[in-house]
């Protein structure tokens, strides 16, 4: 089946860096994507990684993906209080097809 | 801003009611997908139009219903609404059958709906 998990909170401060974590179960995934949504917004991709790669970088952003494990991780460097919003791990077998979403993880930073 | 539009943004309903949404899709994109995001959780695809027809589906009842006009944009319709279809709907739009499509969605800001 489909399905994409991810904690649901997570509490940074100020300058360092927050990870979010996801599982996805699906094997057959070929793109996974990262989404972010401020409150009151609709979604905003922010990055996305082929299955065939292992770490994708965009200036603050890294990517890291473990296929086997089915794992996939969101690195914000140096995190601002502009980075507070809900991130969603959401991925797809088909760049055509549906896009599965996890419930979202609500990063808050601290000062 | 994706250039994605929503119509209206919110509204209020009360059960039994029917409901229309619309979306305007970006310039140069030709698929339609809606989802519904209800308070809490993350978006549930409803379903996707792709040249003026369904082009896939997920788990939701066919009172829930849809269109594409030749122009792109589309309608979702909801007949007979329950309280658990109180939710922001949510419309994206993509570009099917190009080379360099990397199946990513272009969201709009959402019509939050409300059901009394």
């Amino acid at each position: 089946g489909e399905d994409v998990e991810q904690s649901l909170f997570l509490s940074v401060r100020e300058g360092d860096s927050s990870v979010i974590n996801c599982t996805y179960t699906d094997s057959s995934s070929t793109y996974l994507y990262w989404y972010k949504q401020e409150p009151g917004a609709g979604l905003q991709l922010l990055t996305y990684i082929f299955s065939n790669m292992d770490m994708k970088q965009d200036q603050r952003l890294t990517v890291l993906l473990n296929k086997k494990d089915k794992h996939l991780s969101l690195r914000i460097a140096d995190t601002q209080t502009g980075d507070s919003a809900i991130y969603f791990c959401a991925e797809t077998p088909n760049r055509d097809d549906k896009i599965i979403f996890g419930k979202g993880t609500r990063l808050h930073i601290l000062p | 801003e994706t250039g994605v539009t929503q119509s209206p943004t919110h509204l209020i309903k009360t059960r039994g009611q029917q409901v229309t949404l619309r979306c305007s899709s970006q310039s140069g994109h030709n698929t339609v997908s809606w989802y519904q995001q209800a308070l809490g959780q993350g978006p549930q695809f409803i379903f996707q139009y792709y040249r003026e027809e369904e082009n896939g589906r997920g788990n939701f009842p066919p009172r829930f219903s849809g269109l594409q006009f030749p122009n792109y944009s589309s309608e979702l319709n909801v007949n007979a609404l329950e309280l658990d279809d109180s939710a922001l709907y949510l419309c994206a739009s993509s570009l099917i059958g190009r080379g360099g499509n990397t199946g990513e969605l272009f969201f709009g800001e959402g019509s939050r709906l409300t059901v009394l």
